[in-house]
């Protein structure tokens, strides 16, 4: 079945340190997104990407990198500084032009 | 005034009862709109997309009205399994990036 795979589900990350969520999807879409949850709140876009090889910055960018070098794939990188990480992080992606989203299952980041 | 808002709730109903949300938007140029479930610490899923001319899927109903820019989702007979975070989108005309709700809160109790 197509489908989103976010992975891992759960991350843990050290002070200083940087970590990579991964994002894979086999629906053919062209764009992916990277979005941040708070607890009790709403959706924060991070970064988003419409076509390999291209990618925009969000409304909350800093601290992250992203890259896609594949159409199925849209890894995020956490760095050491964001200093505020510890989050619920959704990958999602669309057809574009206006078409609903399908959502990954999440990772859940927590700095210890 | 925020881009999409969302009364947070929580809408607290009975079951069998009949509850209502709203979602009002800013941007008078949107041009695609969605309602997604999200239940607690789980993605949000599509429940249903919103067309000019109003949509019903069973218990759901979804209506647009663009003169006063807002959605709305209307749920018949509530279920306990209806219990959940309802989060509207609202896509921008000629942009790819929708923006979400924050989201309205539902609880159905017994």
């Amino acid at each position: 079945d197509g489908g989103i795979t976010q992975s891992p589900k759960y991350l843990f990350r050290k002070e200083g340190q940087n970590v990579t969520l991964s994002c894979e999807q086999n629906l053919n879409h062209d764009a992916m997104y990277w979005y941040r949850q708070d607890p009790g709140q709403g959706l924060r876009l991070i970064y988003y990407s419409q076509i390999v090889n291209d990618f925009q910055k969000g409304d909350i960018a800093e601290g992250y990198s992203v890259s896609r070098e594949k159409k199925e794939s849209f890894p995020l990188t956490v760095t050491s500084a964001q200093k505020n990480p510890t989050a619920f992080y959704l990958c999602a992606s669309n057809t574009g032009g206006g078409y609903g989203y399908t959502f990954g299952s999440g990772t859940r980041l927590t700095v210890v | 005034r925020k881009e999409v808002e969302q009364d947070p709730g929580p809408f607290n109903v009975p079951e069998g009862a009949t509850v209502a949300f709203n979602c009002t938007y800013s941007n008078s140029a949107s041009q695609s709109f969605f309602w997604y479930r999200q239940d607690c610490r789980k993605e949000p899923k599509l429940l249903m997309s919103v067309y000019s001319s109003g949509n019903e899927d069973g218990r759901f109903t979804a209506q647009l009205n663009r003169a006063s820019q807002y959605i709305s989702l209307l749920i018949r007979d509530s279920k306990l399994s209806d219990s959940a975070t309802y989060l509207c989108v609202v896509n921008p005309g000629g942009s790819y990036i929708p923006t979400f709700g924050r989201g309205t809160s539902l609880i159905v109790h017994p």
